[in-house]
């Protein structure tokens, strides 16, 4: 089945260490997004790739980075994890072709940071 | 910050009364979207509106758009239990923009 799938599903992980969350999409679309969801604060951004190669800033981009060197990657790097990097990460693709923004989701990373 | 702001933040129904959920945001849009959201799940696209359109249908769902107030609503009919969910709504400023989110109503419809 077509979509998005993000791993792992679930991580507990100590102050200070590095932690990539991998995201994989086999729908072709041209853009890739992470997002993370804290409860009373709703989805924020963090960053952002409009297509291979190139990544932007969202709103919460301090303590991640982003790479794309491929259309179906996008993995999530935090260098060295901190307790309010705790949340529910979700990776999603649009195709911009289409010219809506209309989001496919992943079923996202539940990241707790002790 | 977040460009749209779902009200109510939480609201509870019984099964077959409808379900409204309004959304305000700040700058002017390409599009509107609607989302839903399972506990526990990642978030499905619902319904899109364009900013030249007022309202648009899909099954059960009934949106409407009014750009003079920067603001949408969301109307369930005849609400079911599996309708239980997080709603989101989410903007589409202009071109390539990501989408952002408000922070959602919790919709609960009691059987």
């Amino acid at each position: 089945i077509a979509g998005i799938t993000q791993a792992p599903t679930s991580q507990i992980l100590a102050a200070g260490r590095r932690m990539t969350l991998r995201c994989t999409q086999d729908m072709r679309h041209n853009a890739m997004y992470w997002y993370r969801q804290d409860l009373g604060l709703g989805l924020r951004l963090i960053h952002y790739s409009n297509t291979a190669g190139t990544t932007g800033k969202g709103e919460v981009p301090d303590g991640y980075s982003v790479s794309r060197a491929n259309t179906d990657d996008f993995p999530l790097t935090l260098a060295s994890a901190v307790p309010s990097q705790t949340s529910v990460y979700f990776c999603a693709s649009s195709d911009q072709g289409a010219n809506t923004g209309e989001l496919f989701f992943g079923e996202g990373s539940r990241l707790t940071v002790l | 910050s977040q460009q749209g702001e779902e009200d109510p933040q939480a609201l509870s129904i019984q099964e077959g009364e409808n379900a409204t959920m309004n959304c305000s945001y700040k700058t002017s849009i390409n599009n509107l979207q609607w989302y839903r959201q399972n506990s526990g799940r990642g978030l499905v696209h619902l319904i899109l509106i364009r900013s030249n359109e007022r309202e648009k249908h899909s099954g059960r769902l009934r949106v409407t758009l009014d750009t003079s107030k920067k603001s949408s609503s969301l109307l369930i009919t005849a609400s079911r239990a599996a309708d239980t969910a997080s709603y989101f709504c989410a903007t589409v400023n202009s071109g390539n923009t990501p989408l952002v989110f408000g922070k959602g109503t919790r919709l609960s419809v009691i059987a």
